[in-house]
């Protein structure tokens, strides 16, 4: 299957502190990658659909000013967590979309802990 | 409201049994239907789609169904093994290509 890579895989940040998150699609360019959140034992929730070249679409309840997402290349999106707060902790996954097939390829994932 | 339910948490079935999984959802159209496959502690791995129009769809020893009318999904896994014990997620898109998933169902085959 496709490749997508995160870094970092994990994090630990002062409360306060800004982490960015990097998503890379190894071996297909990605128009279209997707960010989720997911807490334990629970199910992925979306956070925003990131377009390469505009601006994410976010959903619902989550904050755009605090969650930024920049999708500069057809193989790059980042998440930047901004003035992080121990609430924000949590199993942050990106996948990037195969274009034309409706297939998700995910990342592995980035467990970020706020101090 | 929308939903997207997943018929139990957890599932213990028997080495070689079939395991069978339902996604049941309320207040979406899709025209796609996925099945993914999450490990602990790791992003999921697709496993198959299913298109509106498509009736079942199989891949190895998995088979999904589609059913808009009940707006239910089956997935079941053949003649399961240790190796299938996992979390399987359903997700389906809404307009715009957002993809929301199920609640998820954590399977365990007992050798």
């Amino acid at each position: 299957g496709a490749v997508v890579s995160q870094h970092p895989s994990w994090v630990i940040c002062k409360s306060g502190t800004s982490v960015k998150i990097e998503c890379r699609s190894l071996d297909f360019q990605a128009t279209t990658m997707f960010w989720y959140r997911q807490f334990p034992k629970q199910s992925l929730m979306l956070m925003a659909t990131s377009n390469e070249g505009s601006k994410a679409t976010y959903e619902q309840g989550v904050e755009k000013d605090k969650f930024l997402i920049n999708h500069a290349s057809l193989t790059l999106s980042t998440l930047t967590v901004t003035s992080a707060h121990p609430e924000d902790s949590s199993f942050y996954i990106c996948s990037a979309l195969k274009p034309s097939s409706y297939e998700q390829y995910f990342g592995p994932g980035t467990r970020l802990t706020v101090t | 409201s929308q939903k997207i339910e997943q018929n139990s948490e957890a599932l213990n079935i028997q080495e070689g049994k079939t395991a069978t999984l339902t996604c049941n959802y309320t207040n979406y159209s899709p025209a796609y239907l996925q099945w993914y496959r999450q490990d602990p502690g790791r992003g999921p791995v697709f496993l198959l789609l299913i298109r509106e129009n498509e009736k079942e769809k199989r891949k190895e020893r998995l088979k999904v169904t589609f059913d808009t009318t009940l707006k239910q999904s089956l997935f079941h896994i053949t003649a399961s093994q240790p190796a299938d014990s996992a979390t399987y997620l359903c997700a389906l898109d809404n307009t715009g290509n957002q993809f929301y998933f199920g609640t998820g169902t954590s399977l365990t085959v007992i050798p």
